[in-house]
């Protein structure tokens, strides 16, 4: 079975732009976690949806924000970048809400010029 | 707010050797897991082992071990028999249960371990 996977692996955006990062869980998995990883810092929480509704916010400002999908993909978009949104974005799935076991993607690189 | 704090930034060890990362945790809550993980150089964070609060039995995983110390607030790992595969950062991390918050991950801030042929 596929693992979670996420696109792109990299990319590299200007300040002020737009971006979108995609994230596909385990089949069977409704609930998809997005974290945010600076360099040389543990990975911190940003959304967490479960069945389409966001089921909870990290410390987070509005130019992030994140949906779920009726295949229970996922997108994370980020607003007016800014260089310190230069960070590994991880995504994680979960086979419902509240089960602890976690599985990550392999996380998309950006970084932000 | 729960806080995960690792206070080794660095640590290496010999092959076949045993190596133990401490992590310590501060919480009010008394429902929760702790987990370690794993992420080496390619970055995928792999769960290495875990361990249920209200489980007073430490979790073993083959070389993998923890000291559990609830009232101490202390999770520490042990990997037994190192092994150049064993070199990654490690994170320990904390999920509250049983409210509708997301059950969120929080991580400490990492220990790299180096595994030394």
């Amino acid at each position: 079975d596929a693992g979670v996977t996420q696109s792109p692996t990299h990319l590299i955006k200007t300040r002020g732009q737009h971006v979108t990062l995609r994230c596909s869980p385990i089949s069977g998995h409704k609930s998809v976690s997005w974290y945010q990883q600076v360099l040389g810092q543990g990975p911190q929480f940003i959304f967490q949806y479960y069945e389409k509704e966001e089921r909870g916010r990290g410390n987070f400002p509005d130019r992030f924000s994140a949906r779920q999908f009726p295949n229970y993909s996922s997108e994370l978009n980020v607003n007016a970048l800014l260089l310190g949104d230069s960070a590994l974005y991880l995504c994680a799935s979960r086979l419902r809400d509240r089960t602890y076991e976690q599985y990550f993607g392999p996380g998309t690189r950006l970084t932000v010029t | 707010a729960q806080t995960v704090t690792q206070s080794q930034p660095e640590m290496s060890v010999q092959e076949a050797e045993t190596v133990t990362l401490s992590c310590t945790y501060d919480t009010s809550e008394s429902n929760y897991y702790l987990f370690w993980y794993k992420q080496p150089p390619s970055r995928q964070m792999i769960l290495v082992i875990r361990q249920e609060a209200y489980k007073q039995q430490n979790a073993t995983e083959n070389r993998f071990s923890v000291n559990f110390q609830k009232a101490a607030k202390s999770f520490s790992l042990k990997i037994s028999d190192s092994q150049l595969g064993d070199t990654a950062m490690y994170f320990c991390a904390f999920m509250k249960l049983g409210d509708t918050s997301g059950s969120r991950l929080t991580f400490g801030e990492g220990t790299q371990l180096t595994v030394n042929p």
